[in-house]
């Protein structure tokens, strides 16, 4: 059973870049799928995009301008950056993986919160 | 405004059934994409209910069913009991002009009475 586990800084001020990474035992990086889900304070969950294992990434359109996701197969990881963060972005994250398009997330991360405060 | 529409909420006695919502469109369940089902407890990661439209993962009581007509979707949970209260979640993928991703619907608590 695949597993992952999320890292990173817990608390980024408005306008800087926000850095996650995803760690994943049990499996290699070199299949699957690899994702980043979020999900605000009170609200529902929201996609923020995914990674092939070769790097080829779909992010969400509404995010798209400032969403990186990439993926260190040497280090069996995947990693998000949001840039120009402000007090929206603030969220629970978590990092998933799924078969494809037509797949449901079957593993996921515990999350990792992330609050945008001065 | 979520491309995969859910009721808020929704609440039944134990022992009852409650079936839960999942209104897409054209660009997602009417082209053909799966839906899939989570459960999501306070304090945990979310969980898989249903796949594919209506499969149920191994370890998943078969008091959870699923299914999928046109646009629509439905979860339905039989035997409501305490452990059940939680939020739900649809989700499928989308394709359209704006650009193609994963969608999730709004979610629905479910509050056993």
């Amino acid at each position: 059973q695949v597993q992952l586990q999320e890292s990173g800084p817990g608390l980024v001020k408005p306008w800087e870049t926000l850095s996650l990474t995803c760690s994943v035992s049990g499996g290699s990086i070199s299949s699957y799928f690899w994702s980043w889900i979020r999900q605000p304070p009170g609200k529902g969950l929201e996609w923020i995009g995914y990674t092939s294992y070769t790097g080829s990434t779909t992010y969400n359109p509404s995010l798209k301008s400032r969403i990186a996701i990439s993926v260190d197969r040497s280090k069996n990881q995947f990693s998000l950056k949001v840039t120009s963060v402000t007090a929206a972005d603030t969220a629970l994250y978590y990092c998933a993986s799924f078969g494809g398009y037509n797949s449901p997330f079957d593993n996921w991360g515990q999350g990792t919160l992330v609050t945008v405060s001065s | 405004q979520s491309l995969l529409t859910q009721p808020p909420s929704v609440s039944g006695a134990p022992g009852q059934r409650v079936t839960i919502s999942c209104t897409g469109s054209s660009s997602n369940f009417g082209a053909g994409y799966d839906v899939h089902w989570y459960q999501h407890l306070p304090g945990a990661a979310p969980r898989v209910l249903i796949s594919g439209n209506n499969n149920r993962p191994s370890g998943v009581p078969d008091r959870f069913s699923g299914s999928k007509s046109g646009t629509s979707a439905s979860l339905a949970i039989s035997g409501l009991q305490a452990e059940d209260e939680a939020d739900y979640y649809c989700q499928s993928y989308d394709s359209s002009l704006s650009g193609s991703g994963v969608v999730f619907g709004g979610g629905t608590k479910l509050t056993v009475l």
